[in-house]
C-alpha cells in the first residue's frame, strides 16, 4: 500500500522534554518536507530535504531539528528550545523529476497533532 | 518574495449553489498554482493543478484557470453537495534554488448546508 504514513497521531510533550515525529514514505520520492499548521492558518515550511544526507532550513525552522539518514524516512524533532509547539504537522513528499513549466506536486500524510502538557 | 492571497472565510452555501473561491498570487518566474482540500483531522489532498499561463485544472467539478495577466486562479464549481465542505488552500510552486517548495495562501472554510 503505497503512501505517507505519519506517527503518532497524537502528541504529547511535557515541558522541556523533546519529542521527534516520524514521517515514511514509500512512494520513491526524492523530497521530503515539514510545516506546521496553526488553527484557522496556512502552512509554514520548517524544513525539507532534496536527498539522503542534506537537509535545508525552511521559514520556521527555530527550535526544531531533523535528520535525513534514509531515503524513506525524514524524522522531526521538536525539541524544549520550541516555546509554543502546539500545533498539526504534516509531512509531504515529492518527485525531483521536473517537468516542463511545472513542478512536481506535493503529497501530503495524514498529520500529527502535538499537544502540551 | 512569493505570495498567495486567498479570499476571506469562512465561506457557507446552500448545496447546488455555485462556487468561487477566490485567489491571487505575487511571484517572480513562472510558478506551478495549485489548489488543495483539507477536510476535519487530515492531512490535505491535491484537488487540481496548473502549470502554465491559460491553463486550466479541473477535478471532481472543481475547476480554476491559470491567469497570469491577473494574477489569478480562482476556484469553481457548479453546483457545490455537502460532502464538499472542507478548508480549500491556494498554493503556489516555484523552481529556484530553494527547490521545489511550495507557498500557500491562509486557506478558506466552506460549509454546504443541505
Amino acid at each position: 500500500d503505497g503512501g505517507i504514513t505519519q506517527s503518532p497521531k497524537y502528541l504529547f510533550r511535557k515541558e522541556g522534554q523533546n519529542v521527534t515525529l516520524s514521517c515514511e514514505q514509500n512512494l520513491n520520492h526524492d523530497a521530503m518536507y515539514w510545516y506546521r499548521q496553526d488553527p484557522g492558518q496556512g502552512l509554514r515550511l520548517i524544513y525539507y530535504s532534496q536527498i539522503v544526507n542534506d537537509f535545508q532550513k525552511g521559514d520556521i525552522a527555530e527550535g526544531y531539528s531533523v535528520s535525513r539518514e534514509k531515503k524513506e524516512s525524514f524524522p522531526l524533532t521538536v525539541t524544549s528550545a520550541q516555546k509554543n509547539p502546539t500545533a498539526f504537522y504534516l509531512c509531504a513528499t515529492s518527485s525531483l523529476a521536473v517537468t516542463w513549466g511545472g513542478q512536481e506536486t506535493q503529497y501530503f500524510g495524514p498529520g500529527t497533532r502535538l499537544l502540551v502538557l | 518574495g512569493d505570495s498567495v492571497t486567498q479570499m476571506e472565510g469562512p465561506v457557507t452555501l446552500s448545496e447546488e449553489a455555485f462556487l468561487t473561491i477566490n485567489c491571487t498570487y505575487t511571484a517572480t518566474g513562472y510558478p506551478s498554482l495549485f489548489w488543495y482540500v483539507q477536510y476535519p483531522g487530515e492531512g490535505l489532498q491535491l484537488l487540481l493543478k496548473a502549470t502554465k499561463a491559460d491553463d486550466k485544472g479541473s477535478n471532481k467539478g472543481f475547476e480554476a484557470t491559470y491567469r497570469k495577466e491577473t494574477t489569478s486562479f480562482h476556484l469553481e464549481k457548479g453546483s457545490v453537495q455537502v460532502s464538499d465542505s472542507a478548508v480549500y488552500f491556494c498554493a503556489l510552486g516555484g523552481l529556484g534554488t530553494s527547490g521545489s517548495r511550495l507557498t500557500f495562501g491562509e486557506g478558506t472554510q466552506l460549509t454546504v448546508n443541505p
